[in-house]
């Protein structure tokens, strides 16, 4: 049972490139959710799903944008890759409404320079 | 919106016991407690539900004062498992859900 799969785990951009994370859940939940972590900082929300083909801003969505067209996927988006964007992105899934027990994937770290 | 957590930083010997606290400036409806080991993933620990009773397993459990605001965690007799980093998160409602900063546990022989 994989649980929550992203990728790549690892990848360096320059600024104003553009990439995509994908976030795969093989549990049938209905909610997904980017997270990014950065030191001292905590977890913070950049974008969220309730559900194939809705998305809903969180903490800190600018400069990201996500897709979640299949129920099982939830993408994240940089268009244009800045310094500050550095971090590690957390996906994460959840079966219930209201943040229920989050399932976390791996992490995804990106540096951009 | 941020909850703050207390302590930063906690060194332990094994056996030893610790508190972890959380603090929110506003109405709380649920805290959940999460603990992520270095280079990993966070894992799920706890949900402490507003009404609800303190949770816990094995040495590991949480209590939630909702009139003040603020959980606590506790380990009791740490072991070296115990090391990580562990995170409060906080539901207001609304869609809204912050964790905190973390607080790093270093349990040694």
């Amino acid at each position: 049972n994989a649980g929550v799969t992203q990728t790549p785990k690892f990848r360096v951009l320059k600024t104003g490139q553009s990439m995509t994370l994908l976030c795969a859940q093989d549990m049938n939940h209905e909610y997904m959710y980017w997270y990014r972590q950065d030191p001292g900082m905590g977890l913070r929300l950049i974008h969220y799903s309730v559900g194939e083909g809705t998305t809903a801003k969180g903490e800190v969505p600018d400069g990201y944008n996500v897709s979640r067209l299949k129920k099982q996927n939830f993408l994240l988006g940089l268009e244009s890759a800045a310094p500050s964007q550095t971090s590690v992105y957390f996906c994460a899934s959840s079966y219930t409404y209201d943040f229920g027990e989050l399932f976390f994937g791996e992490g995804s770290r990106l540096t951009v320079l | 919106q941020q909850p703050v957590q207390s302590p930063q930083a906690v060194i332990l010997r094994e056996g030893e016991d610790a508190v972890i606290n959380c603090s929110s400036s506003k109405a709380l409806y649920s805290v959940h407690w999460y603990r992520q080991k270095h280079g990993e993933a966070p894992i799920f620990l706890m949900i402490l539900l507003k009404g609800g009773e303190q949770k816990g397993h094995d040495k590991i459990s949480a209590s939630f004062n909702e009139k003040k605001q603020q959980s606590s965690l506790y380990l009791t007799a740490s072991q070296l498992s115990y090391s990580g980093t562990y995170f409060c998160g906080t539901e207001m409602g609304g869609n809204q859900f912050y964790f905190g900063t973390g607080t790093s546990l270093t349990v040694i022989p």
